[in-house]
């Protein structure tokens, strides 16, 4: 049972560039989540979706799309990377929102010069 | 948006008890998590409190005061493997949204 697997776990980009951070769940949950975490900040949610086809903002949303094209899988796109947006990227998942603990993946650290 | 308060380094002994403290504000809240994060891992669900008092899971307990919007997590016979970020969130509903927001964590270095 793998739970949470981001791809790629590091990746240095150059201003400008687009990538896409790939992130699947193998536990049927229905929400899922992106987040970054940057030294002293905690972690700050960027999008979620509540389901297949859904997507809703977070907190941090400017820069970054995403798309739930499956259930299983939750992409997050840089269209145009900026050095603003070096860190440590944290997909989640969870069987429902409250009370269900979210399980996180492994983390993909992105350095954007 | 919502902010969460915690201290951001505590210091104990090992075989000791230590809490870690945890204000919130209160407009759409509705639950409050705890989470561990070693250096370069992922987090780790803890407990979670949606109604006032604590929520004993082995050597981790977790207290919520809905009325004082404060939470504390407990770590009692405290081993070494516990040295760790912790970070309170809390749950946030409204207008059809929802938001979990992280605490920016609580370093906790436990020595011989």
């Amino acid at each position: 049972n793998a739970g949470v697997t981001q791809t790629p776990k590091f990746r240095v980009l150059k201003t400008g560039q687009s990538m896409t951070l790939l992130c699947a769940q193998d536990m049927n949950h229905e929400y899922m989540y992106w987040y970054r975490q940057d030294p002293g900040m905690g972690l700050r949610l960027i999008h979620y979706s509540v389901g297949e086809g859904t997507t809703a903002k977070g907190e941090v949303p400017d820069g970054y799309n995403v798309s739930r094209l499956k259930k299983q899988n939750f992409l997050l796109g840089l269209e145009s990377a900026a050095p603003s947006q070096t860190s440590v990227y944290f997909c989640a998942s969870s069987y429902s929102i409250g009370n269900q603990p979210q399980h996180f993946g492994d983390g993909t650290r992105l350095s954007i010069l | 948006g919502q902010s969460l308060e915690q201290p951001s380094e505590v210091t104990a002994v090992e075989g000791a008890i230590v809490q870690i403290n945890c204000t919130y504000q209160t407009s759409g809240f509705y639950g409050l998590s705890w989470y561990q994060q070693h250096d370069g891992g992922a987090p780790t669900f803890l407990s979670y409190n949606a109604l006032d008092g604590l929520e004993e899971t082995g050597r981790f307990s977790s207290f919520l005061s809905r009325s004082d919007s404060y939470g504390y997590l407990l770590l009692q016979e405290l081993q070494m493997k516990d040295s760790a970020s912790y970070f309170c969130a809390a749950s946030y509903s409204g207008a059809g949204s929802y938001q979990l927001t992280f605490g920016k964590g609580t370093k906790l270095s436990v020595i011989p």
